[in-house]
């Protein structure tokens, strides 16, 4: 069965990074993109960006663009989210997903990755 | 960027009984609209794509409506595992969007 298998939770200060990885086991990872989404508390889910799996290619939504680096590493079938200069509103979960294929809708997700952002 | 409004935020339903959840957009997007069910510390699941198409493996007491601007999940008995947050998702524009949540709790 399909798994996306998220790393544990972090506590990062404001400034420093975090990386959160996501292995994927079940389907055959390179046939659909992965996408890193997250929620702060009492807020929507919002989209931060995704990677093709096929050619590595990725894209950034515009509020996290030059902040976030995501990859692939297909080896180990694991996606990772890499998200720089910390503040404290970055604390949120943290999720990953499986686009589902040609449409825009999200069918396997990880259990979320909670980082908090504190001095 | 398009708004997604759930309503209620809160709907307290007993057992057994039929629950009603919609969600309105804030400009067409068609039949473009996911529904997705989350417990906390679990991953959320996706129930419902194009509007009205049941996801792999959900049970058929779950169902979708709807087109244009408004939408509705409908969860014909509710089953004690049912209790959870919901979100609707719409992907007919970029970027795409999330509702708030109604969160379906034991009456």
């Amino acid at each position: 069965q399909v798994q996306l298998m998220q790393s544990g939770a972090e506590v990062k200060k404001p400034g420093a990074s975090v990386k959160v990885s996501c292995k994927a086991s079940g389907f055959t990872f390179n046939d659909h993109a992965m996408h890193w989404l997250r929620q702060a508390p009492g807020q929507r889910l919002e989209w931060m960006g995704w990677i093709n799996t096929g050619d590595g290619d990725t894209r950034y939504s515009r509020d996290f663009q030059g902040r976030v680096t995501i990859a692939s590493d297909t080896s180990a079938n694991t996606v990772s989210m890499e998200l720089r200069n910390l503040r404290s509103a970055d604390t949120s979960v943290y999720f990953c997903a499986r686009l589902a294929g040609n449409a825009w809708y999200l069918d396997y997700w990880g259990q979320g990755t909670l980082v908090t952002v504190s001095s | 960027e398009i708004v997604m409004t759930q309503s209620p935020d809160t709907l307290s339903v007993s057992p057994g009984e039929r629950a009603t959840l919609s969600c309105r957009t804030s400009q067409s997007v068609s039949s473009k609209v996911a529904w997705y069910q989350h417990k906390p510390g679990q991953a959320p699941r996706l129930l419902i794509y194009g509007a009205s198409t049941t996801a792999t493996g959900i049970p058929a007491r779950f169902s979708g409506s709807g087109s244009g601007t408004e939408f509705t999940l409908a969860i014909s008995s509710l089953q004690s595992e049912d209790f959870a947050v919901y979100y609707c998702q719409q992907y007919s524009s970029w970027p795409y969007t999330f509702g708030q949540g109604t969160r379906l709790e034991i009456k």
